[in-house]
């Protein structure tokens, strides 16, 4: 069975600072999605990347990069610089390909503090 | 374009009632998922529907149920309210059967509370 675990409860860190949100999964198959989405306050869950199985390359996007590693699986999530409206919950999700649904991990809550 | 559209935002029942919760997808989107949020279980998967017919149920009591009508547009409906029940539930649509590689967008969800 599908599963993805997010160790990082909650990370505060000051305007400026580099983080990075770790994202472990596990899957038996050989094609699967993971995703990142955002939850600001306001609880609507916005996506922020996919990236299929067989793509690991690194992906860059402004102040956002992702790092995909099969050989250890994660999938871990960089803000550099980090501002004060990046402060959310950022969720990990993994769907296999035939999967029924999309496995969420229990989110790590970041807060940037000016 | 508009995007998901969940009503009522908040709802106040107490144990015992039922409640109906309704989510308009993304126009031209058949796909619509429903996931509860609570802070001890996180985010749990409770069913979807495509082209009016549920597809993936998860691990959620017979209290729990929905339905898709032909505009896509859902409801999912919960009987018999608990304490537990209290959360915030998400609606979620995609344009392809899913999930697989569709990407969910979601709306801004109906928080419940059950006193």
């Amino acid at each position: 069975a599908q599963k993805v675990t997010q160790a990082q409860t909650e990370i505060s860190v000051v305007e400026k600072e580099d983080v990075t949100l770790d994202c472990v999964y596990e899957t038996r198959d050989t094609t699967y999605y993971l995703f990142w989405y955002k939850q600001p306050p306001s609880g609507e869950l916005v996506f922020l990347i996919r990236r299929n199985s067989f793509d690991e390359q690194n992906e860059i996007s402004g102040r956002y990069s992702w790092n995909f590693q099969k050989s250890t699986s994660s999938f871990n999530f960089t803000i550099t610089a980090s501002q004060v409206v990046d402060s959310a919950v950022y969720f990990c999700a993994l769907s296999e390909a035939q999967g029924d649904d999309m496995r969420f991990g229990a989110g790590t809550r970041l807060t940037v503090k000016p | 374009k508009a995007g998901v559209t969940q009503t009522p935002r908040y709802l106040i029942k107490t144990r015992g009632q039922q409640v109906t919760l309704s989510c308009s997808p993304i126009s031209g989107h058949r796909s619509v998922s429903w996931y509860q949020q609570t802070p001890g279980q996180g985010l749990q998967f409770l069913f979807e529907y495509f082209s009016e017919t549920q597809r993936n149920k998860g691990n959620f009591p017979g209290r729990f149920s929905g339905r898709q009508f032909s505009n896509s547009r859902s409801e999912m409906n919960v009987s018999t309210l608990e304490l537990g029940d209290s959360a915030l539930y998400l609606c979620a649509s995609s344009g392809g059967q899913g999930p697989g590689a569709n990407v969910l967008t979601f709306g801004a969800g109906s928080r419940l509370t059950v006193l």
